[in-house]
């Protein structure tokens, strides 16, 4: 079964609108991290936010917030006022258990943001 | 700077050879990760390690070989039992146990000729 399932192929946002990037997990373990990484065509990866799954509140950065709804198993990256430069691969990731040993990836979402 | 090295960044093997990939960091960074790439789907893992002279297989370890003789280095040998070994490989280190992030390399493009 896939741990990550993020179901948008791609996207397309209007720039300075802000857009949802969906993100769902799969896990048993209570204790767990679920992370946003953007991957521009350059190819590397730039992490973005993290949630720990103990985390009372939603976790931000900048423009960017993590829409975390732990009973639905969720983890929505939002992005506000979307720039022409955030037009990436938007990958979830998970580190499960307390000593998290590695990530699960999801397959990627593909945003554009439209002039 | 710290940071994550990866070399070469493009690199062609011909069929039948083996190849190492290079990945140094001098973040202090305790686990380190191999991860491959193919065109337009996610990461998945090939191999990682939590400390020095230790490390596990990941999920496609199969025509891979690592060491970890440093904490610094955590080479990538892509053997001749790797079939399909056309891929960009991202390396990538994080603190340790625990949640914190993991920071990558640039990549390496890999191209079997």
């Amino acid at each position: 079964a896939q741990k990550i399932t993020q179901t948008q192929p791609g996207m397309f946002v209007q720039e300075k609108e802000a857009v949802t990037l969906d993100c769902t997990y799969d896990t048993s373990d209570p204790s767990y991290g679920l992370f946003w990484y953007k991957q521009p065509s350059s190819g590397e990866m730039i992490f973005l936010i993290y949630q720990g799954s103990y985390d009372q509140q939603n976790a931000t950065e900048g423009r960017y917030s993590l829409n975390f709804q732990k009973a639905r198993k969720s983890a929505n990256l939002v992005i506000s006022a979307s720039q022409l430069g955030d037009s990436a691969m938007y990958f979830c990731a998970m580190r499960e258990g307390d000593y998290g040993q590695n990530f699960v990836f999801g397959p990627g979402t593909r945003l554009s943001v439209l002039p | 700077d710290g940071g994550i090295t990866q070399s070469p960044k493009y690199l062609f093997r011909k069929e039948g050879q083996n190849v190492t990939l290079s990945c140094e960091q001098n973040l202090n960074h305790d686990a380190m990760y191999w991860y491959r790439q193919d065109p337009g789907q996610g990461l998945r893992l090939i191999y990682y390690s939590q400390i020095v002279n230790d490390f596990q297989k990941g999920d496609i370890a199969e025509g891979y070989s690592v060491s970890r003789e440093k904490k610094e280095s955590f080479p990538l040998t892509v053997t001749s039992a790797q079939k399909n070994p056309t891929a960009f490989y991202l390396c990538a280190s994080s603190i340790g146990p625990g949640h914190k992030e993991a920071f990558f390399g640039q990549g390496t493009r890999l191209t079997v000729v």
